[in-house]
């Protein structure tokens, strides 16, 4: 069983439509994080929330960490071509990151 | 930032040989290192943390004699993988985590095993 249940597992869409990733676990974590990966590159990080109900943002990403942060949400706005990846979510428990299965995202042009 | 820099990118080796990959922190220390397995379109799967100093503390199923650890200083961690078969085959990715800037990841080391 995945610590960190991530959906959807896959994502095919048009340029300029919206997407919303979801990361949902049973337990609570000190921070989540927010990585996107390349073919054949480590994850880069793109935002970590750590306050309950945090918001943040990033250009055209939206960041949420839920309010019992055991959940956390990323929605792209107007996607193009160029957000195309592996987008993971990753939850710290102790001094590990515990990683979702990741979102494989296709924006089409 | 923090960077921590991974080689090599990509290492080709025949069945029953030894790799070495190596994992250093170019400008922080860092007493722990992690050690992650990603197949095709899969996420990243945590292998072992790296301990300098002491011996490394490995995930359920992972094999410690197939994959040995040697955190020797605080800017180096190596991931050995011992009589490589094709199953082995794999893409190997380390991380560290820096005070300021959370964890940061390696470019990732491309396994093949022929």
């Amino acid at each position: 069983t995945q610590l960190l249940e991530q959906s959807p597992q896959f994502l095919s869409i048009q340029e300029g439509e919206n997407l919303t990733v979801y990361c949902n676990s049973s337990s609570v974590f000190s921070s989540l994080q927010w990585y996107r990966q390349e073919p054949g590159e480590g994850p880069v990080l793109l935002v970590t929330v750590v306050t309950g109900g945090e918001v943040k943002k990033l250009k055209r990403l939206t960041f949420q960490f839920g309010d019992a942060r055991k959940d956390s949400s990323l929605h792209i706005t107007a996607a193009q071509p160029g957000d195309t990846g592996l987008y993971l979510c990753a939850g710290a428990k102790g001094n590990k990151l515990v990683f979702g299965a990741g979102t494989i995202l296709r924006v089409k042009s | 930032g923090a960077v921590v820099s991974q080689h090599p990118s990509r290492v080709i080796c025949k069945s029953g040989t030894s790799v070495k990959i190596e994992c250093r922190s170019l400008d922080f220390q860092a007493t722990t290192m992690f050690w992650y397995r990603q197949f095709p379109k899969q996420s990243l799967m945590l292998m072992a943390t790296s301990n300098e100093g002491s011996k490394a503390t490995y995930e359920q199923g992972v094999e410690k004699d197939k994959f040995l650890i040697n955190h020797a200083s605080l800017t180096l961690s190596t991931l050995t993988v011992t009589s490589a078969h094709p199953e082995d085959s794999s893409f190997y990715i380390c991380s560290a985590r820096e005070r300021f800037y959370g964890y940061t990841f390696g470019s990732g080391t491309r396994l093949t095993v022929v």
